[in-house]
């Protein structure tokens, strides 16, 4: 079974600042994908990166990167120079190419202020 | 960046109604996904479907039901709906072959 943990609840970051949000996983599947995705509170769930488990480079996406350590699986997002549009829920969830399902954290919640 | 829609929006009915969700794509995705989301919590996988005429349940216990009649189409009905039903439904696509999966606006309903 796979299982995806966020540790962060709730994060606050100054605009123009980086910010790390926190994702652990867990599973026995010897391939699978990490995913990042946002939640504005429009509800929609936006797909921002991805990051293969036999990937060697750390994933990025204009200001999205994926800090992936798999040795201590984790799979972090690094959002640079914060937004306020950045505001928003950010789901990590993990791929299983065995199931073929998508495990999602239970978010954070990010805020951006000025 | 795919292009799949859920209608209505936002959907506030009383109980005992049949209710279906609309979701379609326009990318010919043949795998597509519903999820139910509580708020400010994470998503559960409540049916999905590989092609037409393809249908599984998820991991969620539902008494919601899905048809693939078209590749494009993939509608969720709830029979009778209760207020245990209010959530957010999401639906999703992705290709064969790929991982990544593309979600529409979602549907918040509200069962009174």
């Amino acid at each position: 079974a796979q299982k995806i943990t966020q540790t962060q609840p709730g994060m606050f970051v100054q605009e123009k600042e980086a910010v790390t949000l926190d994702c652990t996983y867990d599973t026995s599947d010897p391939s699978y994908g990490l995913f990042w995705y946002k939640q504005p509170s429009s509800g929609e769930m936006i797909f921002l990166i991805y990051q293969g488990s036999y990937d060697q480079q750390n994933a990025t996406e204009g200001r999205y990167s994926l800090n992936f350590q798999k040795a201590r699986k984790s799979a972090n997002l690094v959002i640079s120079a914060s937004q306020l549009g950045d505001s928003a829920m950010y789901f990590c969830a993990i791929y299983s190419y065995n199931t073929d399902k998508l495990i999602f954290g239970t978010g954070t919640r990010l805020q951006v202020f000025p | 960046e795919a292009d799949i829609y859920q209608t209505p929006r936002y959907l506030v009915i009383g109980t005992g109604k049949k209710i279906t969700l609309e979701c379609s794509q326009t990318m010919g995705h043949d795998k597509m996904y519903w999820y139910q989301q509580d708020p400010g919590m994470e998503l559960h996988l409540i049916h999905y479907s590989y092609g037409v005429n393809s249908t599984e349940k998820g991991d969620l216990s539902s008494e919601s039901t899905v048809s693939r009649i078209r590749t494009e189409h993939f509608p969720l009905t709830l029979e009778s709906a209760r207020p245990s039903h209010t959530s957010q439904y999401l639906c999703a696509s992705s290709e064969v072959g790929t991982d990544t999966q593309y979600f529409g606006p979602g549907t918040r309903l509200t069962v009174l």
